[in-house]
C-alpha cells in the first residue's frame, strides 16, 4: 500500500462549485499535514497547514483531517478559474523522518467560467 | 512575501557533466531542503539540511548528490556526473523549523535540468 495516496483527476467544475479533493494515507506517524497548490511548471506554494484532526478554514479554503480514519480533504468553496492548477497534499512525520515531506501524487482541476 | 529564488531555470546538460543548481532560501529560515519532480510523478524528497550538515536524505541521494551552503545565503545542489534519469524539476524549499509550522514549507519555482 502506498504511503500517500490520491485521485489524480482530472477534474473538471464549473465557476462557482463546490470542489472536494483527498487524500488517505497509511502511515500512523504522519501528524503534519499540508495542501499545496502547484500551477504548471512553478513550485508548489503552501494553502493550508493543519496539526489535529478537524477542520481549518482559510477564506474559500477548507482543509479537514479524520486521523482515525487516515483521511484528510480539501474543499474549495465559490471555485474560480484562477483555481485551475494541481493541488498535492503532504504528509510530515512527527517523529523519526522529521525532515521530509511524503507527496501525494496530486490531483488536475480545471475550473471552467 | 519572502521567497526562495532558484537559479538556472532550465539548465541543459551532456550526460555525464557535473551540475550545480542554486538555491537562495528564506533569509531567516533554518531547515533546507531538495525535492525533484521527474515530469508526470510525485515530488519526492531528496535530502534535507541543517546546522550546516545533512540531517535526513532519500535513497536517490546517492554518492552523486551533494549539497552545500558555501555562505550564509546560498544552499546548492551538485549532481557529479548527470544520468538521463536525473532530468527532472528539481525544486529546493526551507522552513522555519523542521516541522514547517511557522510558514509552512516553502518552495521556489524550480529548476528544469535536461540532461542530453
Amino acid at each position: 500500500q502506498k504511503e500517500v495516496e490520491q485521485d489524480p483527476g482530472p477534474l473538471s467544475v464549473p465557476e462557482g462549485a463546490i470542489v472536494s479533493l483527498n487524500c488517505t494515507y497509511s502511515n500512523s506517524a504522519f501528524q503534519y499535514f499540508m495542501w499545496y497548490r502547484q500551477y504548471s511548471r512553478k513550485g508548489p506554494e503552501l494553502l493550508m497547514y493543519t496539526y489535529s484532526s478537524g477542520n481549518k478554514e482559510d477564506g474559500r479554503f477548507t482543509a479537514q483531517v479524520d486521523k482515525s480514519s487516515k483521511y484528510i480533504s480539501l474543499f474549495i468553496r465559490d471555485s474560480q478559474p484562477s483555481d485551475s492548477a494541481t493541488y498535492l497534499c503532504a504528509m510530515l512525520n512527527s517523529g523519526g523522518s522529521n525532515y521530509k515531506l511524503t507527496f501525494g501524487k496530486g490531483t488536475l482541476l480545471t475550473v471552467n467560467p | 512575501e519572502p521567497e526562495v529564488t532558484q537559479t538556472p531555470s532550465h539548465q541543459v546538460t551532456q550526460m555525464g557533466q557535473e551540475v550545480i543548481l542554486r538555491c537562495v532560501p528564506i533569509s531567516n529560515h533554518l531547515y533546507f531542503y531538495w525535492y525533484r519532480q521527474i515530469l508526470g510523478q510525485k515530488v519526492e524528497f531528496l535530502v534535507s539540511f541543517y546546522n550546516n550538515e545533512i540531517s535526513e536524505k532519500s535513497e536517490i541521494f546517492d554518492d552523486q548528490f551533494s549539497v552545500e551552503r558555501p555562505d550564509g545565503s546560498n544552499f546548492t545542489l551538485k549532481i557529479r556526473s548527470t544520468k538521463l534519469e536525473d532530468s527532472a524539476m528539481y525544486f529546493c524549499a526551507s522552513s522555519g523549523d523542521f516541522r514547517g509550522s511557522t510558514y509552512g514549507y516553502t518552495f521556489g519555482s524550480g529548476t528544469r535540468l535536461t540532461v542530453v
